[in-house]
């Protein structure tokens, strides 16, 4: 099967730029998630959505980041402004539903911003 | 709140030593514990979880409630095995959101 599909690969902006970045997750896959990580430190939970509704948006700093995945397939992250403090891998993720446990997680290549 | 501590950021052994990574964690209610591994190059991917108690790749890990610690061992390491691994913790069923440590990376030494 075809994985999780993550464009673009890297991107560089100037601080108070706008930058977005796309995800396709795997086929069937009705939960969605978009991680940052930043160098040194492990993937963190930015926003987890569930077909087209979102599930969990606590860490998500939402003065300045959005997200939707509209038709409950692909999904857009958004940064408006960036900080320098955004430089980081933003991982997107997918798994199917499960009624108890945690399912795997297939995660795509990730997208590298720098800030400047 | 719940934390997952990963105390090596850098481990090196030598090939066909015994490696293990050690994972410590802190949760309130009955945790699902993972490790994920990332080879160079390559996306992150899941190596096991415990409720499978099963050996990946010669690798296996046991979830001790007492001392809450998920660690990772295989008894002769290859260099194969080069990689960052992640150890990761799902809390709230049904949440299936993952929280990670800060990673080790393990070098084996030919």
């Amino acid at each position: 099967e075809a994985g999780v599909a993550q464009s673009p690969r890297y991107k560089i902006i100037e601080k108070r730029q706008s930058v977005a970045f796309w995800c396709n997750p795997i086929s069937g896959h009705a939960t969605l998630y978009w991680y940052q990580q930043i160098l040194g430190q492990g993937p963190k939970l930015l926003i987890q959505f569930q077909n087209n509704g979102v599930v969990d948006d606590s860490q998500l700093p939402k003065d300045r980041f959005s997200a939707e995945r509209l038709k409950g397939v692909d999904s857009t992250l958004k940064i408006q402004p960036a900080k320098l403090e955004d430089s980081a891998v933003y991982l997107c993720a997918s798994s199917p539903i499960r009624r108890q446990g945690a399912y795997e997680q297939y995660f795509g290549p990730g997208t590298r911003l720098t800030v400047t | 709140a719940q934390r997952v501590t990963q105390p090596e950021k850098l481990l090196s052994v030598f090939k066909g030593a015994p490696v293990e990574l050690k994972c410590n964690y802190s949760y309130s209610g009955s945790p699902e514990l993972f490790w994920y591994v990332q080879y160079s190059r390559q996306r992150l991917q899941l190596l096991l979880r415990h409720i499978s108690r099963e050996s990946i790749k010669g690798f296996t890990a046991d979830l001790n409630k007492g001392e809450t610690s998920f660690h990772l061992k295989k008894p002769f390491a290859q260099e194969e095995d080069s990689a960052m691994y992640y150890c990761a913790l799902s809390g709230r069923t049904g949440a299936n959101n993952l929280f990670f440590g800060t990673g080790t990376r393990l070098t084996v030494i030919p």
